[in-house]
């Protein structure tokens, strides 16, 4: 059964510092990977996603994730913090076979961005 | 992508009573999900709404409590009954184009208080 996991429920980093925001999964075969950011009072907002390409992935933001198969990773980082990052962050990883259209999302991390 | 409403955004209720949430999307999806995300956690699925079918609920929810109409491709309606203060959440619905990698797009969301 697939499942992801996010170290650190909190982050709070220095503005213009490096933003590392940690996920692994677990899935029984090739996942599609994601990321996702939600804003005070909205809904969900799809970051990046991992569906076989390339390792590493660029979206929206200034964000990047790396899918790592041998450490079964995809952690999010962003070279320089902003604000406006401040946010919570989900990981996610789809379903495949009976539950292919499924995402399983992560407990989510709250970063944090001091002026 | 696509873009998704949802209505009421927001609505304080009184315990024992029923609230029917919109969501419309501005594409026809066959993937429609309805999602509860309570204070500080992350999205747990409800139910998975297919246009034609019975909506096939996830281990906790209910029919009874949660019934869910899918009448046409671009719209679906979530109604939480008799409602007691544990179910104060947002309640998300989101949508999966086919053969987006099971990427899904999130409405904003419902925030719903129950006194």
């Amino acid at each position: 059964a697939q499942s992801v996991t996010q170290l650190g429920s909190h982050v709070s980093v220095s503005e213009g510092a490096l933003v590392l925001l940690r996920c692994n999964y677990s899935s029984s075969v090739p996942p599609y990977l994601f990321w996702y950011v939600q804003y005070p009072n909205q809904g969900l907002q799809l970051l990046l996603k991992y569906t076989s390409a390339a390792t590493l992935v660029k979206g929206i933001n200034g964000f990047e994730a790396e899918f790592k198969k041998s450490e079964t990773s995809f952690h999010l980082t962003k070279p320089s913090a902003h604000m406006s990052d401040a946010a919570e962050y989900f990981c996610a990883v789809s379903g495949r076979g009976s539950t292919l259209g499924r995402l399983y999302f992560g407990r989510g991390t709250q970063l944090t961005v001091w002026p | 992508s696509a873009v998704i409403s949802q209505k009421p955004s927001r609505d304080i209720c009184q315990r024992g009573t029923s609230l029917t949430i919109q969501c419309q999307v501005d594409s026809q999806v066959t993937m429609m999900f309805w999602y509860r995300q309570q204070p500080g956690q992350s999205l747990t699925l409800i139910a998975t709404a297919n246009q034609g079918s019975e909506a096939t609920y996830e281990s906790g929810f209910v029919i009874d409590k949660f019934p869910i109409s899918r009448p046409n491709l671009t719209f679906s309606t979530l109604t939480v009954s008799n409602m007691s203060p544990e179910d104060s959440s947002i309640y998300l619905c989101s949508v999966s184009p086919t053969g987006a990698y099971n990427e899904q797009f999130f409405g904003p969301g419902t925030r719903l208080t129950v006194l």
